[in-house]
C-alpha cells in the first residue's frame, strides 16, 4: 500500500503570506495526486487534481505541481478563509488513500 | 446542480449491520464514479469504498480494512448510492461521505461530496 506522508502537520501564516504544503509518496504515484480543503464542520472540496490542474471553480491562489514521488500545494497570499487542514490523496494503486493533512492556521 | 444526500446512519452494538444510502441528483449517476469516505471523530480522511459509473462495468473496490464486511453497491434507475455494513466494530465509527469522482473511474478527484452520516459503533 502506498504510503503518503504530508508536511508540516501545522504551518502558522499570516494574512498575504505564502504556504507550501508538501506530499511524498511511498513509491512512484506519477502524476495521480489529488489536493482537498477542509473547513470544520464541512465536507472536503477538491481543489487540485493530477497533481496540478485546478478544479472547476478554485481560485489561482492555489496551486499544485510534483510528479512521481514529489508534490506541493502552494497557496499565495493567504487569506482568512483558507484556514482549514488540507489532503493530497492517491489514485496510482489500489486502495486509494489520503495523507494525514496539514492544517493551516491564518 | 449536483446533490449527494447521506442517510442511515446511527448508533449500532458491535457486530451489528447497517445500511448507508446516498440519494444522488443533479447528474447522470451512471456515468461517474462514486465512493464512500469516512472520517473517525477529531481523524483524517479514510477512502472505504468505490464504484465505477454503472456504465463503464460497475465494478467495485474496497479498502483493506472493510474489504468482506462492507459492500457498496448503486441503483442507476433511482441515482441512489448504497454501503451495506456488516460484523461492524467500534473503529468503523466515523462520518460516511458520499462523494461522486471526477471520472467513471475512481479517484481521480472527488469532485462533490454529501454532508455525511455519523455511525457510532458501541455497546
Amino acid at each position: 500500500e502506498f504510503v503518503l506522508t504530508q508536511s508540516p502537520d501545522t504551518l502558522s501564516v499570516s494574512p498575504g503570506e505564502r504556504a507550501t504544503l508538501s506530499c511524498r509518496a511511498s513509491q512512484s504515484i506519477t502524476n495521480a495526486l489529488a489536493w482537498y480543503q477542509q473547513k470544520p464542520g464541512q465536507a472536503p472540496r477538491l481543489l487540485i487534481y493530477d497533481a496540478s490542474t485546478r478544479a472547476t471553480g478554485i481560485s489561482a491562489r492555489f496551486s499544485g505541481s510534483g510528479s512521481g514521488t514529489d508534490f506541493s500545494l502552494v497557496i499565495s497570499s493567504l487569506e482568512s478563509e483558507d484556514s482549514a487542514v488540507y489532503y493530497c490523496q492517491q489514485r496510482h494503486d489500489w486502495p486509494i488513500n489520503f495523507g494525514g493533512g496539514t492544517k493551516v492556521d491564518i | 446542480e449536483v446533490q449527494l444526500l447521506e442517510a442511515g446512519g446511527g448508533l449500532v452494538q458491535p457486530g451489528g449491520s447497517l445500511r448507508l444510502s446516498c440519494a444522488a441528483s443533479g447528474f447522470s449517476f451512471g456515468t461517474y464514479g462514486m465512493s464512500w469516505v469516512r472520517q473517525a471523530p477529531g481523524k483524517g480522511l479514510e477512502w472505504v469504498a468505490g464504484i465505477r459509473g454503472s456504465d463503464y462495468g460497475g465494478t467495485t473496490y474496497y479498502a483493506d480494512s472493510v474489504k468482506g464486511r462492507f459492500t457498496i453497491s448503486g441503483d442507476g434507475f433511482k441515482n441512489m448510492l448504497f454501503l451495506q455494513m456488516n460484523s461492524l466494530r467500534a473503529e468503523d465509527t466515523a462520518k460516511y461521505y458520499c462523494a461522486k469522482d471526477l471520472v467513471p473511474r475512481i479517484g481521480r478527484g472527488f469532485d462533490y461530496w454529501g454532508q455525511g452520516t455519523l455511525v457510532t459503533v458501541s455497546s
